[in-house]
């Protein structure tokens, strides 16, 4: 089964602390990606990052900065220096070929506040 | 260029009716993908199209939900006599084709249709 489970239902902390979100997928498929999305109160979803299971380098892109690790079937999202802006709901998904069909299966995020 | 549409923002609708929500995808993208998201919940898969086919139906929560696509165009979520939990966004999303075996194109999402049950 697909599956992602981001075990942290709510984040709250002061502006400029480093907060990671937590990202922990299951699939038996050998070929699959992962990927971050963010909602903000307006409610759009933004996309912020996708990683393929067979690349396992970690990326840094300004504040954010993704640690993928197939030993741990996890793929954690760290915001460096945070700020207010970065309050949202984070979606943590996994996308796999699956019986022959796309499916994107999320989380069922994390909802981070970022205090003044 | 434009992102993906959907309409109506917002719908209201009694107990009981039919409603019908529109999904415009970006022009070019095969695949379309709706979810459902509750109040403070995450994102319901609900069908997946790829061109006019639904390969994926498996997250459809009853037969009063069904959905079409005209060929890589247009998308329509239909719920048949609405019931006060099927309140919450429907969001439409689209990508573009995949590369070989390098299915790695992001989704892009829309607004979200707001729909309200009473």
């Amino acid at each position: 089964a697909q599956k992602v489970t981001q075990a942290q239902t709510e984040i709250s902390v002061v502006e400029k602390e480093d907060v990671t979100l937590d990202c922990v997928y299951e699939t038996r498929d050998t070929t699959y990606y992962l990927f971050w999305y963010k909602q903000p109160p307006s409610g759009e979803l933004v996309f912020l990052i996708r990683r393929n299971s067979f690349d396992e380098q970690n990326e840094i892109s300004g504040r954010y900065s993704w640690n993928f690790q197939k030993s741990t079937s996890s793929f954690n999202f760290t915001i460096t220096a945070s700020q207010v802006v970065d309050s949202a709901v984070y979606f943590c998904a996994l996308r796999a070929l699956i019986q022959g069909a796309q499916k994107l299966v999320f989380g069922q995020g994390t909802r981070l506040t970022i205090n003044p | 260029g434009a992102g993906v549409s959907q309409s109506p923002s917002n719908k209201v609708t009694e107990k009981g009716k039919d409603v019908e929500l529109r999904c415009d995808p970006i022009s070019g993208h095969t695949a379309l993908y709706w979810y459902r998201q509750r109040l403070g919940q995450g994102l319901e898969f609900l069908i997946y199209f790829q061109g006019n086919s639904a390969p994926d139906k498996s997250g459809l929560p009853s037969d009063r939900f069904s959905a079409e696509r005209t060929g890589e165009s247009v998308s329509t979520l239909t719920i048949q006599r609405t019931q006060q939990e099927d309140s919450a966004v429907y969001l439409c999303a689209s990508r573009s084709r995949d590369r070989g075996l390098s299915y790695n194109s992001p989704l892009h999402f829309g607004n979200g249709t707001r729909l309200t049950v009473t």
